[in-house]
């Protein structure tokens, strides 16, 4: 139990269509960052949010949005999907250096 | 960016083998975390291990930092160490960690 929760844990969306993940941080934790993996692939590094203000950005294009609430709480919007998109999402909280991870969201995209 | 390279891709152990995974890394590093990801996609922490070396139970790691790699040891393995291990880096902030491709391990009974 790492106490960061993910919402929901699986879904199905289609082509072009919208999608929000949500996720609640470890108690303390004021940093949420946001990860993809594909199958196959390690975790890859979306974008991060610290005290609600969006701290760092990997190789992802804008209709992957994120948000932070003053809870620390935080929610991952990807517009437009495509095909690629499938994937497991991972929200993890880090404090002193160490990251922890929930359980995910298996996005299917069809 | 940072380059993480993880080896073997893939493992496959009698129960009770020992086995010795490695991270390659391409630059310094403040943070380095080794993970074993479940069946359900689940990231479940290890160790975290900048440098120096730590041991849990069966498992020991060592991350020797000046020549940039981290070593994971698993002793007397279990079907239930089966699983994909990870291990993550970076420079500063650990909320923007780069992951290897992990290495699968299979534990036959």
């Amino acid at each position: 139990e790492t106490g960061v929760t993910q919402s929901p844990t699986h879904l199905i969306k289609t082509r072009g269509q919208q999608v929000t993940l949500r996720c609640s941080s470890q108690s303390g934790h004021n940093t949420v960052s946001w990860y993809q993996q594909a199958l196959g692939q390690g975790p890859q590094f979306i974008f991060q949010y610290y005290r609600e203000e969006e701290n760092g950005r990997g190789n992802f294009p804008p209709r992957f949005s994120g948000l932070q609430f003053p809870n620390y709480s935080s929610e991952l919007n990807v517009n437009a999907l495509e095909l690629d998109d499938s994937a497991l999402y991972l929200c993890a909280s880090s404090l002193d250096g160490e990251l922890f991870f929930g359980e995910g969201s298996r996005l299917t995209v069809l | 960016g940072i380059q993480v390279e993880q080896s073997p891709p893939d493992l496959i152990l009698q129960e009770g083998a020992n086995s010795t995974l490695r991270c390659n890394f391409s630059d310094s590093v403040n943070n380095l975390q080794w993970f074993h990801q479940n069946p359900w996609g689940q990231l479940i922490n290890l160790f975290y291990i900048p440098s120096g070396t730590k041991q849990n139970g069966r498992l020991s790691a060592t991350t020797v930092a000046t020549e940039r790699y981290s070593l994971l040891y698993i002793s007397s393995s279990q079907t239930t160490d089966s699983g994909v291990y990870f291990c993550a880096v970076a420079r500063t902030n650990a909320g923007k960690s780069t992951f290897g491709d992990g290495t699968t391990l299979t534990v036959k009974p």
